[in-house]
């Protein structure tokens, strides 16, 4: 079976500060997409990125970036100068292969990020 | 705005009644999927349909069902409701050209 690892239950950073969200992941796919949602206090699930399995080209997008490796199978997320708008659980997932047809995302179990003024 | 409409937002209602959680997915999107996100369980992945049949099956309860009509929009139905079915429900839907996956904003059932 598949599966996400986010060993960081909680963060706690200062604004301005550099933060990593740590994900490992398990799977016998040779294809597949990695993805990162943010989860605000209201709750909604809000997509950040998504990764090919082929494609380890890092990706910055304003003060977010992505840090894929297939060799130690981890798709870590980096936000620079945190703020305080950031604050929020952050969920790690794995797009697989269910059944002939089907598909599903494995989440891991998310980081609660708290920045502080 | 992530293009996938869930409704109801909030709904409280008693042990033993049914309820039915409605999505819209992204316009064009032909795949659906059902999510439940509760305190000691995480998001758990319920069902997929695609363009309406039902596709991939996980931890959906027997007193849960769900369907994907004609018109793409998908029902959630729970039925004999517990406590424990006291989460957040949450639909997806999957971009047909390019397999990103987006939420909605979910649908926040209490049971009481």
């Amino acid at each position: 079976a598949q599966k996400v690892t986010q060993a960081q239950t909680e963060i706690s950073v200062v604004e301005k500060e550099d933060v990593t969200l740590d994900c490992v992941y398990e799977t016998r796919d040779t294809t597949y997409y990695l993805f990162w949602y943010k989860q605000p206090p209201s709750g909604e699930l809000v997509f950040l990125i998504r990764r090919n399995s082929f494609d380890e080209q890092n990706e910055i997008s304003g003060r977010y970036s992505w840090n894929f490796q297939k060799s130690t199978s981890s798709f870590n997320f980096t936000i620079t100068a945190s703020q305080v708008v950031d604050s929020a659980v952050y969920f790690c997932a794995l797009s697989e292969k269910v059944e002939t047809s089907g598909s599903r995302l494995t989440f891991g179990e998310g980081t609660q990020l708290t920045v502080n003024p | 705005d992530s293009g996938v409409t869930q409704t109801p937002k909030h709904l409280i209602t008693a042990t033993g009644q049914r309820v039915t959680l409605r999505c819209s997915p992204r316009s064009g999107d032909l795949s659906v999927y059902w999510y439940q996100q509760s305190l000691d369980q995480g998001l758990q992945f319920l069902i997929q349909y695609y363009n309406g049949e039902e596709r991939a099956k996980g931890n959906i309860l027997e007193r849960f069902s769900a369907q994907q009509f004609p018109d793409l929009h998908s029902e959630l139905n729970l039925s004999s409701l517990e406590l424990g079915d006291s989460a957040l429900y949450f639909c997806a839907s999957r971009s047909s050209s390019g397999n990103t996956i987006y939420f909605g904003e979910g649908s926040w059932l209490t049971v009481v």
